[in-house]
């Protein structure tokens, strides 16, 4: 089965930018997801289609896909942004969502 | 996009039925997919499956296959996930979200149910 892989967890200073990857096999001719999770809240989508920010996310997140690797930037980090975070794919008719990120600001 | 309202927190015994729904409001709900995804304590997010309410059209994760039913009736816009026999290991957080016909994310997720399962 299809499966993505995410560093268990990623720690930046606020300003600072975070980098959260998502590995897969030839990942980049799939579409990547992005759900963002706050402690004790519903997924919230943070972004679509690799690079695409739904209405109301901040421009400081932005997203990208290539060869076996897409990646969630979030550029001028805030305390906010602190949150686990989620990749998602589709393998064939089935979803596949990474392992989870934990992002933690301080 | 819809909006998708779960019902509340169950408490069961193993072994015990349940059913949980997700109700949808606000769009067109025919134009939309339904997946259930469940969280376990501490975890990340599992797929359990989808379902397309205008046909029941419905595709399970290998994982869950045959551990629940998932079901929709679109007359009151309305999708569910079922056990016939509840274990403690269902014990779990469960999230409904939509899809559009068409579109490959989920931007609408409910609140979520907890499903405890403790003798």
């Amino acid at each position: 089965s299809y499966e993505l892989t995410q560093p268990p967890s990623v720690s930046v200073s606020p300003g600072q930018t975070a980098i959260i990857t998502c590995s897969g096999d030839d990942l980049g001719d799939k579409y990547v997801c992005w759900y963002q999770q706050r402690t004790g809240q519903s997924p919230v989508l943070v972004m679509f289609q690799d690079k695409k920010r739904p209405s109301g996310i901040p421009e400081r997140f932005s997203g990208s896909n290539s060869g076996n690797t897409a990646t969630l930037t979030i550029s001028g980090t805030q305390t906010m942004d602190e949150a686990d975070y989620y990749c998602q794919a589709w393998d064939r008719t089935t979803v596949v969502f990474g392992g989870g990120t934990t992002l933690t600001v301080l | 996009e819809v909006q998708l309202v779960q019902s509340g927190a169950e408490v069961k015994k193993p072994g015990e039925s349940l059913k949980i729904s997700c109700e949808a409001s606000g769009d067109s709900f025919r134009s939309y997919w339904i997946a259930w995804v469940r969280q376990m304590p501490g975890r990340g997010l599992e797929w359990m499956g989808i379902i397309y309410p205008g046909d029941s059209d419905t595709t399970y994760s290998p994982s869950f296959q045959g551990q629940v039913t998932i079901s929709a009736d679109k007359s009151i816009k309305t999708a569910y996930v079922q056990w016939s026999s509840l274990k403690a290991s269902d014990s779990a957080i469960y999230y409904c979200a939509s899809r559009r016909s068409g579109y490959f994310y989920f931007d609408s997720w409910g609140q979520g149910t907890l499903v405890t399962v403790s003798s």
